[in-house]
């Protein structure tokens, strides 16, 4: 089985201040993870993918994650908030051995602020 | 651009009227998704189709089925629609399914 915890579901920053989107993950495979952005009415767009290899990933957009397999996390990161930044994150972790679809489990998702 | 398209971006149906909600994708991806997602929620599988094998959730009600007559083309078809079913439904497709998911941008379905 596997899980994906969102530490929170509202994160407010400054503008031009970094930003911090905690994610743990819990699987019996080497899980492949992913942070997806979602803007109001919009489809969710794939920010970065972590996939066993470099454990710092960099994403679209000044994002990047590191994965921590000792802390079974995945935080989100970028060094300055822009206002374009507020929208919906949420953390995606795939685990089953081979994939498959069924094996995408989606976090409840956090809820980024972005203060002028 | 490849790309995923959803129509139509909102639909209003009334309650316990069939409807229809459709994607296609240009990215001649072999997985395509249905999910629905609900105000303030997390995306939530409906079922997916690898190819023609059609791929149901356990707990999607019967209520909903799903056709892909093509490699372009998928829909989701509601039989008797709920206030409940009112949601953003979301496709999406990749091209194995261990592999990042591309989004259309949704269609939101009201019920009257």
């Amino acid at each position: 089985a596997q899980s994906v915890t969102q530490l929170d579901s509202h994160v407010s920053v400054s503008e031009g201040t970094p930003v911090l989107l905690r994610c743990n993950y819990s699987s019996s495979y080497s899980p492949s993870l992913f942070w997806y952005v979602q803007h109001p009415n919009k489809g969710l767009q794939l920010l970065l993918k972590y996939t066993s290899a470099a454990t710092l990933v960099k994403g679209i957009n000044g994002f990047e994650a590191e994965f921590k397999k000792s802390e079974t996390s995945f935080h989100l990161t970028k060094p300055s908030a822009h206002m374009s930044d507020a929208a919906e994150y949420f953390c995606v972790v795939s685990g089953l051995s081979g994939g498959g679809a069924d094996g995408l489990t989606f976090g409840k998702g956090t809820h980024l602020i972005i203060q002028p | 651009d490849a790309m995923v398209i959803q129509n139509p971006r909102y639909q209003v149906t009334q309650f316990g009227k069939p409807v229809t909600l459709s994607c296609s994708q240009t990215l001649n991806h072999n997985v395509m998704y249905w999910y629905q997602q609900k105000s303030s929620q997390a995306p939530k599988l409906l079922f997916h189709y690898y190819d023609k094998d059609f791929n149901n959730e356990a707990d999607t009600p019967d209520n909903f089925q799903s056709r892909r007559p093509n490699t372009s083309f998928c829909f989701l078809d509601i039989r008797s629609p709920g206030l409940g079913d009112a949601a953003m439904y979301l496709c999406a497709t990749s091209r194995e399914g261990d592999q990042p998911q591309h989004f259309g941008d949704g269609t939101r379905l009201s019920i009257l």
